[in-house]
């Protein structure tokens, strides 16, 4: 099962707006409104900060938005904060019964 | 408070077996799917299995089927992870994760919320 397609390392000064890409394919991310996104700080479980392609969880900086364009996902992040500096994973669902995340993306808040 | 314990992980040698627990509390963990993931140390995610709230439905990723068995016990709010005939690339934390509910309604498949905290399984000789 290949992963999704992310870029390893993105990075941004403080302020600044960045954005993430998820490459998919017809199979998942064009398939189904089922993207979910992940931020992960070293030695720490990974949290959801996006689902359902553009759904925040309570609690989650309105900084955060999610989009979709065919097999392409996004994750944006607006006025990047010193604490956004982490790795961001994208996860799809992917016909039939599967689940897939992307290779992770290491953000640095420069 | 949801929170999710893993435990169980440890050394083993190639060939070995393994079996993962997860204790869950803060929610009535028989109304919930579970997942395990798994993190190598130093890469990616990787999701592993599924299984539904009854354990009467099972998923499993391409590259463990046949040798991870997921099961559950709802009498006692716990997920666990067979491993067996492990190999080197096995190495991993293992996370636990429920499906993901948010303001009353679930989330489609493939959001995981919450995680615990993770076991590390190390497979060497």
């Amino acid at each position: 099962q290949s992963a999704l397609t992310q870029p390893a390392f993105v990075s941004g000064s403080p302020g600044q707006s960045i954005s993430i890409s998820c490459n998919g394919t017809s199979s998942d991310i064009g398939a189904y409104d089922y993207v979910s996104w992940y931020q992960q700080h070293p030695g720490k479980a990974p949290k959801v900060i996006i689902y359902d392609v553009s759904n925040r969880p309570s609690g989650v900086s309105n900084r955060f938005s999610g989009s979709k364009s065919g097999n392409t996902a996004s994750l944006s992040i607006s006025g990047l904060q010193s604490e956004d500096e982490a790795d961001y994973y994208c996860c799809s669902y992917r016909r039939i019964n599967r689940r897939v995340f992307g290779g992770g993306t290491k953000l640095t808040v420069l | 408070e949801v929170q999710l314990e893993e435990s169980g992980g440890g050394l083993v040698h190639p060939g070995g077996s393994l079996r993962l627990s997860c204790a869950a509390s803060g929610f009535t963990f028989s109304t919930y799917e579970m997942n395990w993931v798994r993190q190598a140390p130093g890469k990616g995610l990787e999701w592993v299995s599924y299984i539904s709230s009854s354990g009467a439905t099972i998923y499993y990723a391409d590259s463990v089927q046949g040798r991870f068995t997921i099961s559950r016990d709802n009498t006692k709010n716990s997920l666990f992870l067979q491993i067996d005939r492990l190999r080197g690339e096995d190495t991993a934390v293992y996370f636990c994760a429920r499906g993901g509910e948010f303001g009353g309604f679930l989330a489609g498949p493939g959001t995981f919320d919450p995680w615990g905290q993770g076991t590390l399984v190390t497979v060497s000789s």
